[in-house]
């Protein structure tokens, strides 16, 4: 079974800082994807990042980046230069790639408030 | 392209009644995906489809729910008779690739039930 944990509830950073938010995962699968997704105050969940278990680089789209330790089996996303409209719920997520199953797993999320 | 279109964004209805969710996904997407999500429980995958025929049906909570998938444009999760505790934010989403490719999600539809 996969499981996706974000220690963290609540997370302050001041605008223009960077951030990390935390998350680990645990699966017997040999090939998997990890997603980040954020979800403002309105609801939507909008996809971030991605990072395949086999890509050798840590993923990054532009202010985002993800610091992926596979040994560690953490997948910790990075926002550099925090703004304003970064303040929402993060969701971490995984998805076997291999093995038939492909259900997805979602962590129970991270708030980030960017304070001004 | 437009995102995935769910409909009604919002809904509320009294204990008993039938309630009917709609999702249209990204043209071209294999994969259909329904979710809910409550403070309690998270986000949890209710049932996905491929090429309209469900796959895995096995969170869907009780067989009040009811998942439909008519063409690869239209989907609709329904609840028979509804009760308070369905009250939830129901997502749906859609992927070309399941296993590697993003998943993206519509604006969701929160369900209220009385």
């Amino acid at each position: 079974a996969q499981k996706i944990t974000q220690t963290q509830p609540g997370m302050f950073v001041q605008e223009k800082e960077a951030v990390t938010l935390d998350c680990t995962y645990d699966t017997s699968d040999p090939s998997y994807g990890l997603f980040w997704y954020k979800q403002p105050s309105s609801g939507e969940m909008i996809f971030l990042i991605y990072q395949g278990s086999y890509d050798q680089q840590n993923a990054t789209e532009g202010r985002y980046s993800l610091n992926f330790q596979k040994a560690r089996k953490s997948a910790n996303l990075v926002i550099s230069a925090s703004q304003l409209g970064d303040s929402a719920m993060y969701f971490c997520a995984m998805r076997p790639a291999s093995g038939g199953s492909y259900i997805p797993t979602f962590g129970r999320g991270t708030s980030l408030i960017v304070h001004p | 392209d437009a995102g995935v279109i769910q409909s009604p964004r919002h809904e509320v209805t009294e204990m008993g009644q039938e309630v009917t969710l709609r999702c249209k996904p990204i043209s071209g997407h294999d994969y259909l995906f329904w979710y809910r999500q409550t403070m309690m429980r998270g986000l949890e995958l209710l049932i996905y489809f491929n090429n309209n025929v469900p796959i895995d049906d096995s969170g869907m909570p009780e067989d009040r729910f009811s998942a439909k998938m008519p063409n690869a444009s239209f989907s609709t999760l329904k609840i028979q008779p509804s009760e308070p505790r369905d009250s939830a934010v129901y997502f749906c989403a859609s992927s070309w690739v399941i296993s590697t490719d993003t998943q993206y999600f519509g604006p969701g539809t929160r369900l209220t039930v009385l």
